[in-house]
């Protein structure tokens, strides 16, 4: 059971966008800045946002993310079927102190 | 370009102790707010945290694991480590080391990953 909840599963069809939720609360979220990695299988995971809604080098602005209270959101514009990935938030808590991962999700481009 | 490999066994036996080393190269593993932790990854399943170091020694645990861990580091080797103790199936799992900032108290995000490294408990 992961601290932070993310939707299992989206799906979206070529071109267009999907959103990927994560929700926490005032300990982690609420507190300090998510960030977000996508992972392929086999690989390792890939910083794709971080402090909220900041892109590493490289990451193309199709991806975008924001934060409202305990919740962050990922956003993913004119998908692609290289996009299908899985999907994690990440965050600091302060009364595990510690880092929390979210869950997971898989995003099918159909 | 900072660069991250695990090493150690990829099998351990059940109630034995799994030993892996994170060699960072690069760049140096005493930067300032630069924190190095590690993460888990059963197959399938989602990715943990274990637990993180800075240069210093200061170290933080995952606390449902803090009873069967200890992360250490090694600046003259620029290299840090993990043991889990008394090891069961459950253990099994992809194991990666990754390096975060934590400026001015917030964290920063992984932005630098090992490849991982598959250990298996039998």
């Amino acid at each position: 059971q992961s601290v932070l909840t993310q939707p299992p599963s989206v799906s979206a069809a070529p071109g267009q966008k999907v959103t990927i939720s994560c929700s926490g609360s005032t300990s982690n979220i609420g507190n300090d800045y998510v960030s977000w990695y996508q992972q392929f299988p086999g690989s390792a995971p890939k910083l794709v946002i971080y402090d909220n809604n900041k892109r590493p080098s490289g990451i193309p602005d199709r991806f975008s993310g924001s934060k409202s209270g305990t919740s962050a959101t990922l956003g993913i514009t004119g998908l692609q079927t290289g996009d299908e990935a899985d999907y994690f938030c990440a965050t600091w808590d302060n009364s595990l102190r510690g880092v929390v991962f979210g869950g997971g999700t898989k995003l099918t481009v159909l | 370009q900072l660069q991250l490999q695990e090493s150690g066994p990829g099998l351990v036996k059940a109630s034995e102790t799994l030993s892996l080393t994170c060699t960072v190269s690069g760049g140096s593993i005493m930067g300032t707010s630069q924190y190095w932790g590690w993460i888990r990854q059963p197959p399938g399943k989602a990715l943990e945290w274990i637990g993180s170091i800075y240069y210093t020694g200061t170290t933080y645990y995952n606390p449902s694991r803090k009873s069967r861990v200890t992360v250490s580091v090694d600046t003259s080797r620029n290299h840090f480590s993990l043991k889990v103790n008394s090891v069961t199936a459950a253990d099994t799992a992809i194991y990666y080391c990754a390096k975060y900032d934590f400026w001015s108290g917030y964290f920063g995000g992984f932005e630098y990953w090992g490849q991982g490294i598959l250990v298996t408990v039998s």
